[in-house]
């Protein structure tokens, strides 16, 4: 069965833990992506990675870190000094092209009490 | 700044058509997609343009004119599963996503 799987799909926090999404994909697919979603805003890229053993800060990595030790996972640090990190998650995966269509994980719901 | 702007929410009756357009200010451009989100659930698919002109697949269509910086998305024989938010996003000179807030869709019987 193919596809992206995050989890868990909601998860809850105290103020100044640190806590780690998975995502794990069996598409074959190069490039993972991490993106947050918030209310009223377009998707915001956090890291994205096009190879293993590589990645790269998008728009909003503060506070944020990742890994990609194996090519089919990608998983996302949300650590202590992300002042907002309250938000929908999603990983996103593409075959490797510059401009291959992204495909969607079901996401990470994380609120931070 | 780049800038993807869409309609917060729309309303369409059952069985109608509506279309939702997106305007674009990009550093370059690669190519617009159009995703489907239903609440609390990820993004699909839905079209991929990078030349002008209208691209057709089953009760969906998307359009394109890049010189307009501009494309819409049109449904058509709306069902009520179709209520979701719509998400256009543009493929910048850079191969970056830039993606627009989305516009909520509320279709009524």
């Amino acid at each position: 069965d193919g596809g992206i799987t995050q989890s868990p799909k909601y998860l809850f926090r105290k103020e100044g833990q640190n806590v780690t999404l998975s995502c794990e994909q069996n598409l074959n697919h190069d490039a993972m992506y991490w993106y947050r979603q918030d209310p009223g805003q377009g998707l915001r890229l956090i890291y994205y990675s096009q190879i293993v053993n590589d990645f790269q800060k998008g728009d909003i990595a503060e506070g944020y870190s990742v890994s990609r030790e194996k090519k089919e996972s990608f998983p996302l640090t949300v650590t202590s000094a992300q002042k907002n990190p309250t938000a929908f998650y999603l990983c996103a995966t593409s075959p490797g092209g510059e401009a291959d269509t992204q495909y969607f994980g079901p996401g990470t719901r994380l609120t931070v009490l | 700044g780049q800038n993807i702007d869409q309609p917060t929410e729309m309303t369409a009756t059952e069985g109608a058509i509506v279309q939702i357009n997106c305007t674009y200010q990009t550093s370059g451009f690669n190519g617009l997609f159009w995703y489907q989100q239903h609440a609390g659930e990820a993004p699909t698919f839905l079209s991929y343009n990078v030349l002008d002109g209208l691209e057709e697949k089953g009760r969906f269509s998307s359009f394109l004119s890049r010189s307009k910086g501009y494309s819409y998305l049109l449904l058509k024989e709306l069902q009520m599963k179709d209520s979701a938010s719509y998400l256009c996003a543009v493929l910048n000179s850079n191969y970056q996503l830039i993606w627009g807030a989305g516009t909520k869709l509320i279709i009524k019987p």
